[in-house]
């Protein structure tokens, strides 16, 4: 297993332009979270799975944002009509339900909205 | 939501010399862990810490829990160090972590 993998590592879009990024996560992991890391700062909660069940939004993830994990395996993060406030770090990190200390995360996808 | 501040938010250090990073929270968590994240970006999990000592090499982790306080301990502390440390904390069953602002190390050589 090579952990949590994001893709793509980096993104410049222009405004008003639709994103996606993609989260593949450790495979005996049936939790998924999606974070968001602006400059300077501490990562920001935004939702979290439970196998393919979303069972946490945070006030962050405004209506542009929407997030999926089809079948429990992969997630996808899209942001429509992008904003140069969007322009961040999204980090994916993924644990077992019993383990807590096996939080990873993954590279994260860097966005600029230009 | 539960605010954590870390201090201090910078540091400068020789390569070889000891430092301690604090992590204040404000409310009750049974989760608390340390990252560290490299100049590339990726995070590291630490330490998952919520209450207690542990230790792994030169690192070694304090929680107080009842005092609501942490703090990470860096001895003869080298170059690969240097990156951002962040103190993490939850509650609920384990489904989300609040983040500090970070302690931004820099070792020099």
């Amino acid at each position: 297993d090579t952990g949590v993998s994001q893709d793509p590592r980096h993104k410049i879009t222009k405004r008003g332009q639709n994103v996606t990024f993609r989260c593949d996560p450790i495979s005996e992991h049936n939790r998924l979270y999606w974070y968001r890391q602006t400059l300077g700062q501490g990562p920001e909660f935004l939702t979290y799975f439970q196998n393919e069940a979303q069972l946490e939004k945070s006030r962050l993830l405004s209506d542009r944002f929407s997030a999926e994990r089809p079948k429990g395996s992969f997630s996808t993060l899209e942001i429509q009509r992008t904003e140069q406030g969007d322009s961040a770090m999204y980090l994916c990190a993924s644990s077992h339900v019993i383990d807590s200390y096996g939080y990873t995360f993954g590279s994260g996808t860097r966005l600029t909205v230009v | 939501g539960i605010q954590v501040e870390q201090s201090p938010p910078d540091l400068i250090l020789q390569e070889g010399a000891n430092s301690t990073l604090r992590c204040n929270f404000s409310d009750s968590v049974n989760n608390l862990q340390w990252f560290h994240q490299n100049p590339w970006g990726q995070l590291i999990n630490l330490f998952y810490i919520p209450s207690g000592t542990k230790q792994n090499g030169r690192l070694s982790a304090t929680t107080v829990a009842t005092e609501r306080y942490s703090l990470l301990y860096i001895s003869s502390s080298q170059t690969t160090d240097s990156g951002v440390y962040f103190c993490a904390v939850g509650r609920d069953n384990f489904n989300k972590f609040y983040f500090g602002s970070g302690t931004k190390l820099n070792v020099k050589p």
